[in-house]
């Protein structure tokens, strides 16, 4: 079965904090999302990699890094984290060349910042 | 800019309702419209639309597009309490690799 595993269910940081949150496939995907979502906003795309090493910016990436060293794993870097980047993360994937039909998510990550 | 509008934004019913969950849309270069669940944890993938006037249905949901007004419909019948989810609607936007999503519409089911 095809599985994106996020490192934490729930975290609390602090502000001015550095922060990792590290999601993992293990289907082989080339693409790689991280979408936070927020109460009455939606899902939002932060970043998003095609490729090892390869990053492209979504709608509101400032505030973020991202970093691919490896094809099966995507990481979300918030150099120092503030409160208003309390919300939910999710990280999901797609092969290549799929059109984004069947995005495959995490159980998603909820960061609560101090 | 490219558009999803989801109404209503939260919908209580009873067990047994039929519901129908709108979704609106304006793209550059539509290619297809998505309808997600997502329940505690991760959405899960519905359906996936790209022509006018065919339904796709699994089991009592069901979703039809009309390109011509910009429009999605998910209709769920006879709900149970596991259908209470918040439901996404999604399209592709110009650049290949992004979806825009709209808000959800979080549906409650009561007994």
């Amino acid at each position: 079965d095809v599985k994106v595993t996020q490192s934490s269910r729930y975290l609390v940081k602090r502000t001015g904090e550095k922060v990792f949150l590290e999601c993992v496939q293990d289907m082989d995907h080339e693409n790689m999302f991280w979408y936070r979502q927020d109460p009455g906003l939606g899902l939002r795309l932060i970043y998003f990699s095609y490729d090892v090493k390869m990053k492209e910016k979504g709608d509101i990436p400032e505030g973020y890094s991202v970093s691919r060293e490896k094809k099966e794993r995507f990481s979300l870097i918030l150099e120092s984290a503030s409160t208003n980047q309390t919300s939910m993360y999710l990280c999901a994937s797609t092969p290549w060349r799929a059109t984004n039909e069947k995005l495959f998510f995490g159980s998603g990550t909820q960061l609560s910042v101090l | 800019e490219d558009k999803v509008v989801q109404s209503p934004l939260s919908l209580v019913v009873h067990e047994g309702d039929t519901v129908t969950l709108n979704c609106s849309y304006e793209v550059t270069n539509f290619r297809s419209l998505l309808w997600y669940k997502q329940e505690k944890k991760a959405p899960t993938f519905l359906f996936m639309l790209t022509s006018s006037g065919i339904e796709k249905k699994s089991g009592r949901l069901s979703s039809i597009l009309d390109k011509k007004e910009l429009f999605s419909i998910l209709n769920i019948t006879a709900t149970q309490t596991g259908d209470s989810a918040i439901y996404l609607c999604a399209a592709p936007g110009a650049g290949s690799y992004q979806l825009t999503f709209g808000k959800g519409t979080k549906l409650s089911v009561i007994p």
